[in-house]
């Protein structure tokens, strides 16, 4: 398996572009989740999802972020408009059925807003 | 709310040196505790992982850790570290809450 496949791995974008970043996850797995990393407040989650549902948002920061899984094999999250403050890494995650399951992170993709 | 610490930001040790990274973490009930490593520039990787039985859980590289459970612990030991060591560490209870990590410098 290739893993968890993230895409673009780098983006630099001007304030007010929609960004759009996109996450592939291990077949069979049904939970994905989705993260931030900065340099200030660390590895934060986003949202996550079950079997393509979301199950908790409540780490998306404004309106501006919304995410989406329409299939077990592909998920989005996008940014819109997006401001300098969310330059940042993130990080796309999956994981199967079982609280003892291994999580596997993707490359990340790094993203910058001038 | 569930939490977990990481109180030591930047740990600097020379080669051969024994490290222990700590990790408190909040939480009421039962709990699922792991530790992963971010080498520069690459995504996060398992070292280890506790959920029930030994608290003494042994992992990749030659990294183990201890669960504590009277003391809210589970602190991350090896007991001679390499260069190649060097990255950031993250203590995570379950797959919602991490720490914010601990950065280790090896030097020779």
């Amino acid at each position: 398996d290739a893993g968890v496949i993230q895409s673009p791995r780098h983006e630099v974008t001007e304030m007010g572009q929609e960004v759009t970043l996109r996450c592939k996850p291990i077949s069979g797995h049904d939970y994905l989740f989705w993260y931030r990393q900065t340099m200030m407040r660390g590895l934060e989650l986003l949202i996550y999802f079950n079997n393509n549902v979301p199950i908790d948002d409540s780490g998306m920061p404004e309106d501006r972020f919304s995410a989406k899984m329409p299939n077990a094999s592909f998920s989005t999250l996008k940014i819109q408009p997006s401001e300098p403050r969310d330059s940042a890494v993130y990080f796309c995650a999956s994981r199967g059925t079982g609280v003892q399951e291994t999580q596997y992170f993707g490359p990340g993709t790094r993203l910058l807003v001038l | 709310a569930q939490s977990v610490s990481q109180h030591n930001h930047h740990v600097i040790l020379s080669e051969a040196a024994s490290l222990e990274l700590g990790c408190n973490y909040s939480y009421g009930g039962t709990v699922n505790l792991f530790w992963y490593v971010q080498y520069p520039g690459q995504h996060l990787q398992l070292l280890l992982k506790y959920f029930s039985g030994d608290p003494l859980v042994k992992g990749i590289k030659g990294f183990e850790a201890e669960f504590i459970k009277s003391k809210f612990s589970f602190n991350l030991r090896k007991p001679s570290v390499q260069w190649s060591d060097t990255a950031e560490y993250f203590c995570a209870l379950g797959p919602l809450v991490f720490g914010k990590g601990t950065r280790l410098s090896v030097i020779a």
